[in-house]
């Protein structure tokens, strides 16, 4: 079974504090994703990586950044943390010859 | 561009009743369709996937999904629900060649014992 794990499943920062979230894969999955997951928005793509050192914005990249150094990890760094950006974040990966997506249990971010 | 739209945010059935959650999808190429689930606090599980193979697709626990290119739907069923399947449901859409899926805003099915 493909298995994505996420750093933390609960985290709580202040408003201007840098933000860390990791995401690691053990499928050897080319392609990972990062979205943010919001009541009645559903999940909103925020950057992808179609393989190491690349990636690419998806629809919602405002003060956001990305770091994948290896093919098995993706970082989501959140430069200065603001409320607006409490939200559930949920990591993905896919093999890039196949359609699906598998999650990881996601990281449900307060910012006080 | 590609679009998924879910009707109705909050689905109630009674136990052992059947289950149809709803999901158009809008695309400009043959597209593939996908349903996944979320229990309370965990991440998303696919549940099915149509890839331009069988227009019924099966999914896990007991589910299944029919796509009909006609009216651009492709909605989900179960015949009986169960108060396990109480969970969020969000129907997607995607293309092969750009390999992002669209979701839909989700709908959150109860299930009245």
């Amino acid at each position: 079974d493909v298995k994505v794990t996420q750093s933390s499943r609960y985290l709580v920062k202040r408003t201007g504090e840098k933000v860390f979230l990791e995401c690691v894969q053990d499928m050897d999955h080319e392609n990972m994703f990062w979205y943010r997951q919001d009541p009645g928005l559903g999940l909103r793509l925020i950057y992808f990586s179609y393989d190491v050192k690349m990636k690419e914005k998806g629809d919602i990249p405002e003060g956001y950044s990305v770091s994948r150094e290896k093919k098995e990890r993706f970082s989501l760094i959140l430069e200065s943390a603001s409320t607006n950006q409490t939200s559930m974040y949920l990591c993905a990966s896919r093999i890039s010859d196949r359609v699906e997506q598998f999650f990881g249990p996601g990281t449900r971010l307060t910012v006080l | 561009a590609q679009s998924v739209t879910q009707l109705g945010s909050h689905v109630s059935v009674s136990e052992g009743a059947l289950v149809l959650l709803r999901c158009n999808y809008s695309s400009s190429v043959p597209p593939y369709l996908f349903w996944y689930v979320q229990y309370p606090n965990q991440g998303l599980q696919l549940l099915l996937k149509y890839t331009s193979a069988a227009t019924l697709v099966k999914g896990i626990n007991g589910f299944e999904a029919e796509f009909k290119k006609s009216e651009t739907s492709f909605h989900l069923t179960k015949p009986s629900a169960h108060m396990s399947d109480a969970a969020e449901y969000f129907c997607a859409v995607s293309d092969i060649k750009r390999g992002k899926i669209i979701f839909g805003s989700g709908t959150r099915l109860s299930i009245r014992p």
